[in-house]
């Protein structure tokens, strides 16, 4: 089974910390994604990438970064976290090739920003 | 412009009777089409998906989805829902423009509630 994990579950910080969110995927897949999730609007996608160290914006990457140094990790960073960031985030992976392949969610990190 | 529309916030059924949950889309190219499902706290779980051959799909717990190329729609169902379904649930589409990028689209999401 594909695995996908989160470094924490639950996360609590303040207003103008730096904040690291980490994702690690087992099954060596290329494709890796980081989405925050709001009621009413769904999975809005901040940042995808497809290769060590290649990184791709998605729809709202405004105060956030990313790094993918490894292939199995992808880092999601708040440089200076603010409380309209406060959200729940999920980290996905899928294969890259020529088929049509679903995303492997993570269990998700809730995020406080005081 | 490319998108997915979950045009209800909530469905409500009793649990023994069947369930529809609407999905929509509009996207460039041909149609990569999923159903996720996400319990309380927790990541999305894949459910079922649309690529190509039959349009009825039958996926994981006893869900199927319809995919209807007319009317742009890829409705979840299941014949006899279990207050377990209680959860909420993605429709995605696949981005036209990703590629091999697997890059989805999802929905606003619908909240399903079974009653006993």
């Amino acid at each position: 089974d594909v695995k996908v994990t989160q470094s924490s579950r639950y996360l609590v910080k303040r207003t103008g910390e730096k904040v690291f969110l980490e994702c690690v995927q087992d099954m060596d897949h290329e494709n890796m994604f980081w989405y925050r999730q709001d009621p009413g609007l769904g999975l809005r996608l901040i940042y995808f990438s497809y290769d060590v160290k290649m990184k791709e914006k998605g729809d709202i990457p405004e105060g956030y970064s990313v790094s993918r140094e490894k292939k199995e990790r992808f880092s999601l960073i708040l440089e200076s976290a603010s409380t309209n960031q406060t959200s729940m985030y999920l980290c996905a992976s899928s294969p890259s090739s020529g088929r049509v392949y679903e995303q492997f969610f993570g269990p998700g990190t809730r995020l406080t920003v005081l | 412009a490319q998108s997915v529309a979950q045009p209800e916030d909530q469905v409500n059924v009793a649990e023994g009777n069947p369930l529809t949950v609407k999905c929509t889309y509009s996207v460039s190219g041909n149609p990569y089409l999923f159903w996720y499902v996400q319990y309380p706290n927790r990541g999305l779980q894949f459910l079922l998906k649309y690529i190509t051959g039959d349009n009825l799909v039958k996926g994981s717990y006893g869900f199927e989805a319809e995919f209807n190329k007319s009317q742009t729609s890829f409705h979840l169902k299941k014949p006899s829902a279990l207050v377990s379904d209680s959860a909420l649930y993605f429709c995605a589409v696949r981005d036209g423009f990703s590629g091999g990028y697997n890059k989805l689209i999802f929905g606003a999401g619908t909240r399903l509630a079974v009653h006993p």
